[in-house]
């Protein structure tokens, strides 16, 4: 199975900041990539597919890049409705693996 | 616009099998080319991602679960059901019904998740 390694998997921001959020995935998955979000008790909700595609709805704030092995997710103003867990999910390989999961804060 | 809705017992002893139902509305489970998927999650843990069946019906399973798993679609009801067998306490999750569209793979819709606890 393709490992997916986010980090960190935790950190404290404040409103207002830029934060990066890296995946690594154990193999190239080329831009095969998925990120998604979520709160406390609800599903997780698509923000970015194919690497760098903003899901339909999702604020510009957030973007995403790389391919191959090395990913990130950025949120370029951070919000207070923006702190929640992030994913990664890779779909290059028939056995769909998600990272383990970066928290973000409130510092 | 697509709605999914998980549906099951909440409570499951260790050894039987574990059955869940993802009810899909605002459009046909059989039109279009879809992966419709299981994912769990276990109390402040990462997802994990089950299973799959293709509009066709067609599946794909986690190897680590293959051997437990069977997902199946009723065209007739629009729903898509999961069961896993010989659960034990490690099996206790949040489990979520999701959809993927064939032709891209991310997980665009997914439904509100049903909490399945394992204890005799």
């Amino acid at each position: 199975a393709i490992r997916m390694t986010q980090s960190p998997s935790s950190f404290s921001a404040s409103t207002g900041d830029r934060v990066t959020i890296t995946c690594r995935a154990s193999q190239g998955i080329s831009s095969y990539l998925a990120w998604y979000q979520q709160k406390p008790g609800k599903a997780p909700k698509l923000l970015i597919y194919a690497a760098s595609t903003l899901q339909s709805g999702v604020p510009s704030r957030f973007s995403g890049s790389g391919s191959g092995t090395d990913f990130t997710l950025t949120i370029s103003c951070l919000q207070s409705e923006d702190f929640a867990t992030y994913y990664c999910q890779q779909y290059y390989s028939y056995l769909w693996t998600f990272g383990q999961g970066t928290k973000v804060e409130i510092k | 616009q697509v709605q999914l809705q998980e549906s099951g017992p909440g409570l499951v002893k260790p050894s039987q099998t574990l059955s869940l139902t993802c009810t899909v509305s605002g459009g046909s489970i059989s039109s279009g080319s879809y992966y419709w998927s299981w994912i769990r999650q276990p109390a402040g843990k990462g997802l994990e991602w089950i299973g799959r069946i293709y509009t066709s019906g067609s599946t794909n399973y986690n190897p680590s679960l293959k051997s437990r798993v069977t997902i199946s679609v009723d065209t007739s009801k629009n729903q898509f059901s999961l069961k896993l067998s010989s659960v034990t306490a490690a099996d206790t999750a949040v489990y979520y019904c999701a959809r993927a569209a064939a032709a891209a793979n991310h997980l665009d819709y997914w439904g509100q998740g049903t909490l399945v606890t394992v204890s005799s």
